[in-house]
């Protein structure tokens, strides 16, 4: 049962304009959310987190928001550039519950077009 | 940021055969780690969390005699594959935690495994 989800394999985007990921969750016990990106053979890279007492985090050109009440969050890279083409993964986890352990969504491939 | 080193990068090896890969944390010390497995297209799928000094905790479903886990030092890890078949062939990888609570996992860089 995947518990974390995202619904898009893919998006493509031109280069400087905003790239969207979405992911959803149905665990109502996860308290922490992180967005990794991965390249191909590689293992994922940790890109920006938000605890469930936020709904906004912002680092640089990366924000994520989380909406509780829908169960969704949403990673916004602005402006977006080539070297953001990778796979990004959403991850959650309870960790105030002490199960500390990540799950992860399926990952969307961000391709950004110069 | 933290780093974690995994080895081997790949490794391919015959049907029948053991394979170990090493997780280690290079720059601090890792109370937690975890295994992950990674079919293509498809997400990383927790295996097990090991705890130093302690037996790991596997997930449903995964065997605990076929993929052994020793965390025997706060930044050393690692995950032995026994008798692996055509079927264990996936992307491994390894992730450590500095604490409990929450804060991020730092990630290997994975392994390939492929067994012919």
């Amino acid at each position: 049962d995947q518990q974390v989800k995202q619904n898009s394999p893919s998006l493509s985007v031109q280069e400087g304009r905003i790239s969207i990921l979405n992911c959803d969750y149905t665990n109502s016990m996860f308290d922490y959310f992180l967005w990794y990106k991965k390249y191909p053979a590689e293992g994922p890279t940790f890109l920006i987190s938000i605890s469930s007492i936020k709904d906004k985090n912002e680092d640089g050109r990366f924000t994520v928001f989380l909406n509780k009440s829908a169960k969704h969050l949403s990673l916004h890279i602005v402006p977006s550039q080539p070297g953001d083409s990778a796979v990004y993964f959403c991850a959650a986890s309870a960790g105030r519950t002490g199960a500390n352990n990540l799950f992860f969504g399926t990952g969307t491939r961000l391709t950004v077009i110069p | 940021g933290a780093v974690v080193s995994q080895h081997p990068s790949w490794v391919i090896c015959k049907s029948g055969t053991s394979v170990k890969i090493e997780c280690r944390s290079l720059d601090f010390q890792a109370t937690t780690m975890f295994w992950y497995r990674q079919f293509p297209k498809q997400s990383l799928m927790l295996m097990a969390t090991s705890n130093e000094g302690s037996k790991a905790t596997y997930e449903q479903g995964v065997e605990k005699d076929k993929f052994l886990i020793n965390h025997a030092s706060l930044t050393l890890s690692t995950l032995t594959v026994t008798s692996a078949h055509p079927e264990d062939s996936s992307f491994y990888i390894c992730s450590a935690r500095a604490s409990t609570g929450n804060t991020e996992a730092f990630f290997g860089q994975g392994t390939r495994l492929t067994v012919v």
